[in-house]
């Protein structure tokens, strides 16, 4: 079965101070990945997508940035995060050319002080 | 920019009644109809999901009815329980858009004891 972990579950970080999550993915082989974020009480906000190694799409521009290293592993990163970058990110995977559904990670809460 | 409109924003059910959940879209592209539940703190996890070809479909005590001419769709719970009570988002994706889905702003559905 696949399984999709994130770490940190929460973060507290000072304004200006570096931000690296991590995302892998278990059990799938090239998945789709996804980095959202999610304000409290908010919908859901696609910040990045890759669909293979090295390929990064960003949706909105912002003060973060993804790299996929590998074929399972997810990150975003910031070099100088801002009051705006709390909130709560979800990674989630999809497989290549299935039925579009998406599946997410327990996220990570970070709260930018 | 294609939308998916969720209404209501929140919803309050008494156990044991119908929980009903409207969704909207523009796209007619879009071939892919999923809804997802989240619990506080937790990532989005996949319902049920529906494809334009058929009109309703039914899991447990979770339908989806679809309207493809109002381009159209909802979520019932039936018997709602106050373990329903969690943040319900539809969504939408069609094919050749990199899996990317459309989500709703989500409902926060309330099952009063």
């Amino acid at each position: 079965s696949q399984t999709i972990h994130q770490w940190p579950a929460t973060l507290v970080q000072p304004v200006g101070s570096p931000l690296s999550l991590e995302c892998t993915v278990e059990g799938t082989s090239n998945p789709n990945l996804y980095w959202y974020r999610q304000a409290a009480g908010r919908g859901l906000q696609l910040l990045f997508y890759s669909v293979g190694i090295g390929q990064i799409s960003s949706e909105v521009p912002q003060n973060l940035s993804a790299s996929r290293p590998q074929d399972r592993q997810f990150i975003l990163s910031s070099k100088k995060l801002l009051l705006s970058d709390s909130g709560f990110y979800l990674c989630a995977w999809q497989r290549q050319g299935g039925l579009y559904e998406q599946y997410f990670g327990p996220g990570t809460r970070l709260t930018v002080t | 920019q294609q939308q998916v409109k969720q209404s209501p924003q929140s919803l309050i059910v008494q156990k044991g009644g119908i929980s009903i959940i409207n969704c909207a879209y523009e796209n007619t592209a879009f071939d892919y109809f999923p809804w997802y539940q989240q619990f506080p703190g937790k990532g989005p996890a996949l319902l049920i999901a529906i494809r334009p070809d058929v009109s309703e479909k039914k899991e447990g005590r979770f339908t989806i009815s679809f309207n493809k001419s109002a381009k159209q769709f909802s979520l019932h719970i039936m018997d709602s329980q106050p373990g329903d009570s969690a943040t319900y988002f539809c969504a939408a994706s069609m094919r050749g858009n990199a899996g990317k889905s459309t989500f709703g702003d989500g409902t926060t559905l309330t099952v009063k004891p």
